[in-house]
């Protein structure tokens, strides 16, 4: 059964302390992974996707990392306007357009 | 603007009513999509759509209909409403499958049955 697990749960940080957040997934044959971030009261933003082991992407202070089990999603120096939850995501095997997400890690930064 | 957008963003019915929940997109994507999300499952596929006229179910469809009559138009109605879809409720939208393009998800609609 494809399934996509986050951790931790929550995250609290002081500003400027780098973390990893963590998405493990079982799917066969991954198609993808996708990054999003959550604001409280709007839907899902779009940060990145990786396709294969050993793939990077960076946005401003974030960094994703793909293997072929687990992502990471690195956070370098977070700010306080950093705090959301972010979601990751994979295609499910049983079809190209069902992404199957992860309960999410909710972050906070604090000055 | 262009975008995709949701309505009501607040809706509290009772049970046992009929509801529909709207969502319209600027872009002209082929696919939609209705997801639910909920505290400790994260957000489920209800129905999607690639195109117009083609619908098909996705994770948790049963209690739901939807329709897709025009390109930017995807209603979502629940036949008869139970407590156990209260809920978020996004919209999102895509210009091509899931796997080369990402999602562009509304603000939600959050839904309460009583």
């Amino acid at each position: 059964e494809d399934q996509v697990t986050q951790s931790p749960e929550a995250l609290r940080l002081q500003e400027g302390e780098s973390s990893s957040l963590n998405c493990s997934y079982t799917v066969s044959g991954l198609r993808g992974l996708f990054w999003y971030r959550q604001d409280p009261g709007k839907g899902p933003e779009f940060l990145f996707t990786l396709y294969s082991a050993g793939e990077e992407k960076e946005k401003e202070r974030l960094k994703a990392t793909l293997t072929k089990k687990e992502s990471f999603l690195h956070i370098t120096a977070p700010k306080p306007e950093d705090s959301a939850t972010y979601l990751c995501a994979v295609p499910s095997s049983g079809g190209y357009n069902k992404l199957i997400f992860g309960a999410g890690t909710r972050l906070a930064v604090h000055p | 603007d262009a975008g995709i957008t949701q309505s009501p963003r607040y809706k509290i019915t009772e049970t046992g009513r009929q509801v529909t929940l709207m969502c319209h997109q600027t872009w002209s994507h082929s696919y939609m999509f209705w997801y639910r999300q909920d505290l400790g499952h994260g957000l489920r596929l209800i129905y999607y759509s690639a195109a117009a006229d083609i619908t098909d179910k996705g994770e948790v469809p049963d209690g739901y209909v939807v329709s897709r009559s025009k390109t930017e138009n995807f209603p979502l109605t629940l036949e008869s409403a139970t407590r156990s879809q209260t809920s978020v409720y996004f919209c999102a939208s895509s210009s091509g499958t899931t796997t080369n393009s990402p999602l562009h998800f509304g603000n939600g609609t959050r839904l309460t049955v009583t």
